[in-house]
């Protein structure tokens, strides 16, 4: 069965430091991969998709085949990134997702 | 309404009692997943529906969990005989498909706490 890791629980930056989050998978095929966001009292929402190569709200994700990895970047972190974040992995259209346990960013002033 | 709702927000039980969750998508999505959340935790997959196929029920964790959905319209998530354990936000959400984007749209969750 497919699998998503998310090694940190916490990561704690100071505003305009990198901040990366780290995300393996476990599957033997061709998956998409996804990541979605809470804000506090906000909903969980999709972030990005690897397929759309986009780059969003600064972040951005490159899906590394070989790691098996999904790691979520942003050059500059800013206190309103603070979140939780949530890997998450698809094997095929119209299969179900599977999240990670999440990482929760908390950017410092 | 224009997202996912779920009803109630919020639901405070005794031990031993049944509680029914209700998921209203978003219209036209066919899709629909239940996760359990349970505090300083992670999304738990719980059954997914797809269309009129047979639902995914590979997460459910015990068989005091059951969840029915009513075509592609609204689903109940029901736990008896409840459970300290069963205590978490139960999150909904939808998405077109298939193939679809992906895309979930999630609802606000039903905070379950069992005394």
């Amino acid at each position: 069965a497919q699998r998503v890791t998310q090694p940190e629980k916490l990561l704690s930056v100071f505003k305009g430091a990198p901040v990366e989050l780290k995300c393996n998978y476990s599957y033997s095929g061709s998956p998409e991969l996804f990541w979605y966001v809470q804000y506090s009292r906000q909903r969980l929402q999709l972030l990005l998709r690897h397929i759309s190569r986009e780059s969003i709200k600064g972040f951005t994700a490159d899906l590394n085949k070989g790691e098996t990895s999904f790691h979520l970047k942003k050059p500059f972190a800013q206190e309103e990134d603070s979140a939780m974040y949530y890997c998450a992995l698809r094997v095929a259209a119209g299969n179900k997702l599977t999240f990670g346990g999440g990482t929760r960013v908390l950017v410092k002033p | 309404g224009a997202g996912v709702s779920q009803s109630p927000s919020n639901k405070v039980t005794e031990k031993g009692k049944d509680v029914e969750l209700r998921c209203d998508p978003i219209s036209g999505h066919t899709a629909l997943y239940w996760y359990r959340q349970r505090l300083g935790q992670g999304l738990e997959f719980l059954i997914y529906f797809q269309g009129n196929s047979a639902p995914d029920k590979s997460g459910l964790p015990s068989d005091r969990f059951s969840a029915e959905r009513t075509g592609e319209s609204v689903s109940t998530l029901t736990i008896q005989r409840t459970q300290q354990e069963d205590s978490a936000v139960y999150l909904c959400a939808s998405s077109r498909g298939p193939p679809g984007t992906g895309e979930l749209f999630f609802g606000e969750g039903s905070r379950l706490t069992v005394l």
